[in-house]
């Protein structure tokens, strides 16, 4: 079965950086772009950005540009977001997710959740 | 960016109620928006995807319609485990964006 297995909590200070990954198994990962989504607490969901494995492109929202970077290695099925700078605002859960297999652009097959956690 | 409108952010309901939860979006998506049910501290749950069509394993209480900018979850006959959060996502066109939530509650 799909399974998207995220890593562990993180805490920065702020303006450091904080690199979260995704690591999948259960189908072919080169075959379904994997997006990022983040929740602040008691908020509403915000998608920041999506990645194809297998070539490597990417598309991130404008709010994110320049500050986030979506990689990926192949040889591990993982993909990893990046993201530089970071504030108090960016504390917040963040998720990967993976599309569909018929439409290619919902999100049923998301990971755990990473909570990043910016504080002085 | 296109907005993805939820209105009320509170439902309440009843067991057995059936509930309707509607999204609107500031412009024409044609049929590209998805549901999601999201419960506290979990990912979300995909319900719905392309307005209407049930993803697998979804309960068929669930069922969803819409097209243009008014889009609409209906539950049939609400049971325990469906009080929860309820978002809609359009993906129309990047960014793609998510409505701010429909919480439904108990009554």
């Amino acid at each position: 079965q799909v399974q998207l297995v995220q890593s562990g909590a993180e805490v920065k200070k702020p303006g450091a950086s904080v690199k979260v990954s995704c690591q999948a198994s259960g189908y072919t990962f080169i075959n379904y772009d994997i997006n990022w989504v983040r929740q602040a607490a008691g908020q509403g969901l915000e998608w920041m950005g999506w990645m194809n494995p297998d070539s490597g492109d990417t598309g991130y929202a404008q709010k994110f540009q320049g500050r986030v970077s979506m990689t990926r290695d192949t040889s591990i099925n993982t993909a990893y977001m990046e993201m530089s700078s970071l504030t108090s605002e960016d504390t917040a859960m963040y998720f990967c997710a993976r599309v569909s297999s018929y439409t290619r652009r919902d999100l049923p097959f998301w990971g755990q959740g990473t909570l990043v956690t910016v504080s002085s | 960016d296109i907005q993805m409108t939820q209105s009320p952010s509170t439902l309440s309901a009843s067991v057995g109620d059936r509930v309707t939860i509607p999204c609107r979006a500031n412009q024409n998506i044609s049929i590209w928006v998805a549901w999601y049910q999201q419960k506290a501290g979990k990912a979300p749950n995909l319900l719905i995807y392309r307005s209407s069509s049930l993803q697998t394993g979804v309960p068929s209480r669930f069922s969803g319609s819409g097209s243009g900018t008014e889009f609409t979850l209906t539950i049939n006959s609400l049971q325990p485990d469906d009080f929860a959060t309820y978002c809609c996502q359009q993906y129309n066109s990047y960014p793609w964006t998510f409505g701010q939530g429909t919480k439904v509650e108990l009554k």
